[in-house]
């Protein structure tokens, strides 16, 4: 049992540059999160999904969008890189919405 | 919004003092949940805390919601050089099926 699992673990990215992190989950959770972890600033919440076809906006959304085209993967995407956006990235699920969060092991990002 | 606020924002201690750390929400919560983030980890869950003055244990970690269920208590006794890490608590935001984190506490443990 996988758990949750991100993809990829690094990224360096140039400004202006977009790209994808992957998060599928094999527990059949009908929510998964995406938040950002800056240093000292706890967790952020950028896009939620309480179901397959279903997504709405966190606390810190601009430049991210999200799909869920099945209940397993909840992919980010970043379009138009900034250094903003250089962060830890975590994935997690749950099987309720309030319930305890299973996360990913995350996706460090640096936007140079 | 609502906020969490926890306090301290970091402390080190020797090994084998004690430790607490203190969560505090804006607004009632229904439920509070503890999570550990070891270093160059991810945050793991650690407890749930549903009823008003609950207290529960865990080996070494004691947990308490408070009367109001405002705020909520983590303490470590007799810490440990495995107990370093961040602890955040975190609290369902009204209005969406989220949590809202704390800022969390890190603990360094020095031998």
């Amino acid at each position: 049992n996988a758990g949750v699992t991100q993809t990829p673990k690094f990224r360096i990215l140039k400004i202006g540059q977009s790209m994808t992190l992957q998060c599928t989950q094999d527990m059949n959770h009908n929510y998964m999160y995406w938040y950002r972890q800056d240093p000292g600033m706890g967790l952020k919440l950028i896009y939620y999904s309480v179901g397959a076809g279903i997504t709405d906006k966190g606390e810190v959304p601009n430049g991210y969008n999200v799909s869920r085209s099945t209940t397993e993967d909840f992919p980010l995407r970043l379009e138009l890189a900034a250094p903003s956006q250089t962060s830890v990235y975590f994935c997690a699920s749950s099987y309720a919405g309030y319930e305890k969060l299973f996360f990913g092991s995350g996706t460090q990002l640096s936007v140079l | 919004g609502q906020q969490v606020m926890q306090i301290p924002q970091y402390q080190h201690v020797q090994e084998g003092e004690d430790f607490t750390t203190y969560c505090n929400s804006s607004t009632t919560l229904s439920n509070i949940q503890w999570y550990k983030q070891r270093p160059g980890g991810h945050p793991v869950f650690l407890i749930q805390l549903v009823k008003s003055g609950e207290v529960k244990k865990q080996k070494r970690l004691t947990f308490q919601f408070g009367e109001a269920k405002k705020n909520s208590s983590l303490h470590i006794t007799a810490t440990q050089t495995t107990d370093v890490g961040t602890y955040f608590c975190a609290g369902p935001n009204s209005g969406y099926s989220t949590l809202t984190f704390g800022k969390g506490t890190m603990l360094l443990v020095s031998p």
